[in-house]
């Protein structure tokens, strides 16, 4: 089943103690990107990867990393997470952006992560 | 400026009436591509429906159908023949060529609420 995976699927940590949430898409896509959810805010990128070992910026960068070493991962890092980090975290997936832009972006089932 | 504006922060709707959700963007680039999302409580993100620029017909998948109006910059979603598993967010979306196609950008949701 073509699809994305994100874990946890639930956190709840402590400041300032560095977390990873993994994603993994097993549909071979280049493009992956991560988003938070925010009450009225809608989604805000956060990066994204065009391919393995290129990723960019987002609007909404600070405090996380990111790497992208095989095609098939794009783990999300928060090196000391803060409150205001606390989030609903999206992980999604594309075939390539850069010929067409009618590829929908494929989403992981979310990261409900609370930061005390 | 927002990009992508839905101004309906929620919207009722009797079982097996139509409804429509608005949504107006904003981009001087000739090339893009407009998305609705839907959002369960449960909270994935399932992909609805894609209508690009230059599409000379409105998308139509199943129920949803998209009203395209590229002058007025708007492309609102309508649901036919609304069920009670329609109740959901409903996010639109967007994806221009000046960003290199790699950003998806979200408005802030409108919240559907189907009553019996």
């Amino acid at each position: 089943e073509a699809q994305v995976t994100q874990n946890p699927r639930y956190l709840i940590t402590v400041t300032g103690k560095k977390l990873t949430v993994t994603c993994s898409q097993n549909m071979n896509h280049e493009y992956m990107s991560w988003y938070r959810q925010d009450p009225g805010l809608g989604l805000r990128q956060i990066y994204y990867s065009m391919n393995v070992e290129v990723t960019d910026k987002g609007d909404v960068p600070e405090g996380y990393k990111v790497s992208r070493k095989e095609k098939r991962n794009f783990p999300l890092i928060l090196e000391s997470p803060s409150p205001n980090q606390t989030s609903l975290y999206f992980c999604a997936s594309s075939l390539t952006t850069q010929t067409a832009n009618s590829y929908e972006q494929y989403f992981g089932p979310g990261t409900r992560l609370t930061v005390t | 400026a927002q990009k992508i504006t839905q101004t309906q922060p929620g919207m009722f709707v009797q079982e097996k009436e139509a409804v429509t959700l608005d949504c107006t963007y904003d981009t001087s680039d000739p090339s893009y591509g407009l998305f609705w999302y839907k959002q369960p409580s449960s909270g994935e993100m399932i992909f609805l429906i894609y209508q690009g620029s230059y599409d000379q017909q409105n998308a139509t998948e199943g129920r949803y159908s998209l009203n395209f109006q590229k002058a007025r910059k708007s492309a609102n979603l309508v649901i036919s023949a609304s069920q009670l598993g329609d109740s959901a967010m409903y996010f639109c979306a967007m994806r221009e060529v000046n960003t290199g196609f790699q950003k998806l950008v979200f408005g802030t949701g409108t919240r559907l609420l189907v009553s019996p």
